[in-house]
C-alpha cells in the first residue's frame, strides 16, 4: 500500500531555510504519470498547495511562494525534498506531502513547523 | 489564479439529515474537482474524485455533482462520525487550489 511520511525540524528561526523530506513507499516517481506534492495548513486554517514534482522532474510551484521553493526528487531513495528559504512566523503550519496520480489520493501524516521570531 | 469558494463556511445538523455543501470556482474546473473530509489532528481523506466518483471504502451516503464552476457535495444520512470540515479542490488548472472549507457539527 501507498504511504508517506514527512520529516524535518518542529522549530526554526525567522529567516532561516527550512528543508523537509517526503519518505514514500508503494509507489515509484519513476512511473509515468505520478507526483509528490506539498500542501501546507496554518493552525485552524484551509488547505494550501505548495509544490509538485512529476515523475518526469517536472516541477511546479504556488506562484505566491514560487521565489522562496525547491522541490527535488531522490527516486532511488524513495524521496522528495521542499525547501522554503526566508522563513516567517505566519509560514508555521503542519506541512503535508501526498502521492498524485491524477489527484492527491494518499496523504502523510503531516508536521507541525513552528517559526519562531 | 483560480479561486474557489464554498458555503456555508459551518453547519450544524442532526444524525440523519442530508447535508449539503456548495463549492463554486472562480473560472472553469470541467469536472477537476474533488472533495477531502479532514478531522481534527489528521490528514485529509479523498472522498469524492473527478466531482462524482466515489473513492474506493468510502460510505455511499458521501455523493458529489457539478462541473465547469458549479459543484455539490451531500451527505445523505448525517453520521456522527461524520464530524469533520470538508474541503473542495480544483485540479484543472495550476495552481491547485482549495476551497477555505466547511465546518460541519452536529446538532
Amino acid at each position: 500500500q501507498i504511504t508517506l511520511k514527512e520529516s524535518g525540524p518542529t522549530l526554526v528561526k525567522s529567516t532561516q531555510t527550512l528543508t523537509l523530506t517526503c519518505t514514500f513507499s508503494g509507489f515509484s516517481l519513476s512511473t509515468s504519470g505520478v507526483g509528490v506534492g506539498w500542501i501546507r495548513q496554518p493552525p485552524g486554517k484551509a488547505l494550501e498547495w505548495l509544490a509538485l514534482i512529476y515523475w518526469d522532474d517536472d516541477k511546479r510551484y504556488s506562484p505566491s511562494l514560487k521565489s522562496r521553493l525547491t522541490i527535488t526528487k531522490d527516486t532511488s531513495r524513495n524521496q522528495v525534498v521542499l525547501t522554503m528559504t526566508n522563513m516567517d512566523p505566519v509560514d508555521t503550519a503542519t506541512y503535508y506531502c501526498a502521492h498524485m496520480g491524477s489527484y492527491f489520493d494518499f496523504w502523510g501524516q503531516g508536521t507541525l513547523v513552528t517559526v519562531s521570531s | 489564479d483560480i479561486q474557489m469558494t464554498q458555503s456555508p463556511s459551518s453547519l450544524s445538523a442532526s444524525v440523519g439529515d442530508r447535508v449539503t455543501i456548495t463549492c463554486q470556482a472562480s473560472q472553469g474546473v470541467r469536472n477537476y474537482l474533488n472533495w477531502y473530509q479532514q478531522k481534527p489532528g489528521k490528514a485529509p481523506k479523498l472522498l469524492i474524485y473527478d466531482a462524482s466518483n466515489l473513492e474506493t471504502g468510502v460510505p455511499s451516503r458521501f455523493s458529489g455533482s457539478g462541473s465547469g464552476t458549479d459543484f455539490t457535495f451531500t451527505i445523505s444520512s448525517l453520521q456522527p462520525e461524520d464530524i469533520a470540515t470538508y474541503y473542495c479542490q480544483q485540479y484543472d488548472i495550476l495552481p491547485f487550489a482549495f476551497g477555505p472549507g466547511t465546518k460541519v457539527n452536529i446538532k
